[in-house]
């Protein structure tokens, strides 16, 4: 049963332009949603989070959007950089537990 | 501020042998978690710290798992008789308090059984 879904893969885009990663989640229960990059061979780094009772956050380049009543998010960057490109996992967190999707792999192309 | 640290990187072990990996959190963290991340997939929960208490357990951490912290600051995870299903790598995270501030992980532990 997978509770957090992330159905694309991957993604490419060009710089300067949007990237919109999007992740679907089953649990009613997950008070908080956040964000992780990872590069290959490094940890996941913490971008932004939401609590459930919001629909937006918004850090910089990055916004995060809450749409409960779809069970549906989405994490806006713009610009996009060649930075950016790495695998980013959407998560649920219910309890002491976070629930992670199976990640888009984002690439920028120069 | 040195973050998560977790040791070794990289372990190489025969099936059947006995492995323990070490995570160091962020000091003032007293909250510590250890995930596993199989090939492409996402993280999955496997335990969970207060201090040196463990609450929480996944099912995923079978009979030969075990993991301890004992003075509330360091914790060791170690896989007893080692199976070729356990090759994956091991995540090790901490935090102060639970929800949006995230959460901090380590580089991890890459395990392979051969």
């Amino acid at each position: 049963d997978q509770q957090v879904k992330q159905n694309s893969p991957s993604l490419s885009v060009q710089e300067g332009r949007i990237s919109i990663l999007n992740c679907d989640y089953t649990n009613s229960m997950f008070d908080y949603f956040l964000w992780y990059k990872k590069y290959p061979a490094e940890g996941p780094t913490f971008l932004i989070s939401i609590s459930s009772i919001k629909d937006k956050n918004e850090d910089g380049r990055f916004t995060v959007f809450l749409n409960k009543s779809a069970k549906h998010l989405s994490l806006h960057i713009v610009p996009s950089q060649p930075g950016d490109s790495a695998v980013y996992f959407c998560v649920g967190n219910a309890g002491n537990m976070l629930t992670f999707g199976g990640g888009t792999r984002l690439m920028v192309k120069p | 501020d040195t973050g998560v640290s977790q040791d070794p990187r990289h372990k190489i072990t025969k099936r059947g042998q006995n492995v323990t990996f070490r995570c160091d959190p962020i000091s003032e963290h007293n909250r510590l978690y250890w995930y596993r991340q199989t090939l492409g997939q996402g993280p999955e929960f496997l335990t969970y710290f207060q201090n040196e208490a463990q609450l929480e357990k996944s099912r995923l951490l079978s009979d030969r798992f075990s993991a301890e912290r004992p003075k509330g600051s360091f914790s060791t995870l170690e896989i007893q008789r080692t199976e070729q299903g356990d090759s994956a790598m091991y995540l090790c995270a901490s935090s102060l308090v639970r929800g949006e501030s995230g959460y901090t992980f380590g580089s991890g532990t890459r395990l392979t059984v051969v």
